[in-house]
């Protein structure tokens, strides 16, 4: 699999229900960040873990990140039909400087 | 809030033409990247820029891409000679410091080249 894999491709879910999207990646990391994209717009910046973290959250967004399997996940609480985007995981790799490599993102619909 | 701010929005040009996307990163950053999106594929690194020189560039980033900071408040990427394959979108993104991880993008220009 290549670095920064996002599943499912895509998920549909109704308003209030909550949305998982899982991203794995292959080498060690400094973090993994979580970005979202309306279709045809720019990346917003969600929500950041460092590798010695294992949990955090804003608001309604729940990030976890286990480095022995190399995976984390977005949990997003109580869906609203504005949160239909694409999100990205993106790693910041521990011998990269300061660039992201980013996954193929999964695009949530949330139907209301 | 400070944005990130591209110019212009849709680029269309013919292969084998110069482009340059323009870009104005926020005010007090010291950290500038270029980035693309190939449609339907992943967002891809291109170059970082710091204290007026390439700090990191990717394979992608070859001898026809050129990355510019004229002014003190635009940064530039310039394709010399554009290909098909550059069609993309591009997005330019900024950071305070290398402390702080989060990346500001700006909303990006659609190159398209005929």
């Amino acid at each position: 699999s290549q670095q920064g894999e996002e599943d499912p491709q895509a998920l549909s879910i109704q308003e209030g229900e909550n949305a998982t999207m899982n991203c794995s990646y292959k080498t060690s990391i400094n973090n993994l960040q979580w970005y979202r994209q309306n279709s045809g717009r720019g990346l917003v910046h969600l929500i950041l873990i460092r590798s010695n973290e294992r949990e955090k959250h804003s608001g309604r967004l729940r990030v976890t990140l286990d480095t022995s399997k190399k995976s984390s996940s977005l949990l997003i609480t109580a869906s609203r039909a504005a949160d239909t985007a694409s999100y990205f995981c993106a790693t910041e790799k521990k011998t990269s400087g300061s660039r992201l490599t980013f996954g193929e993102g999964t695009q949530l619909t949330v139907n209301p | 809030e400070p944005e990130v701010t591209q110019t212009p929005s849709h680029q269309v040009t013919q292969m084998g033409q110069e482009v340059i996307l323009r870009c104005v990163p926020i005010s007090n950053h010291l950290y500038f990247y270029w980035y693309r999106q190939i449609l339907g594929q992943k967002v891809e690194f291109l170059v970082s820029f710091y204290n007026n020189e390439i700090s990191e560039k990717s394979e992608i980033f070859d001898d026809q891409f050129s990355v510019e900071r004229p002014d003190g408040s635009n940064f530039t990427l310039k394709i010399r000679s554009t290909k098909l394959e550059d069609s993309a979108m591009y997005f330019c993104a900024s950071r305070p410091d290398r402390v702080s991880e989060k990346l500001f993008f700006g909303s990006g220009t659609q190159l398209s080249v005929l």
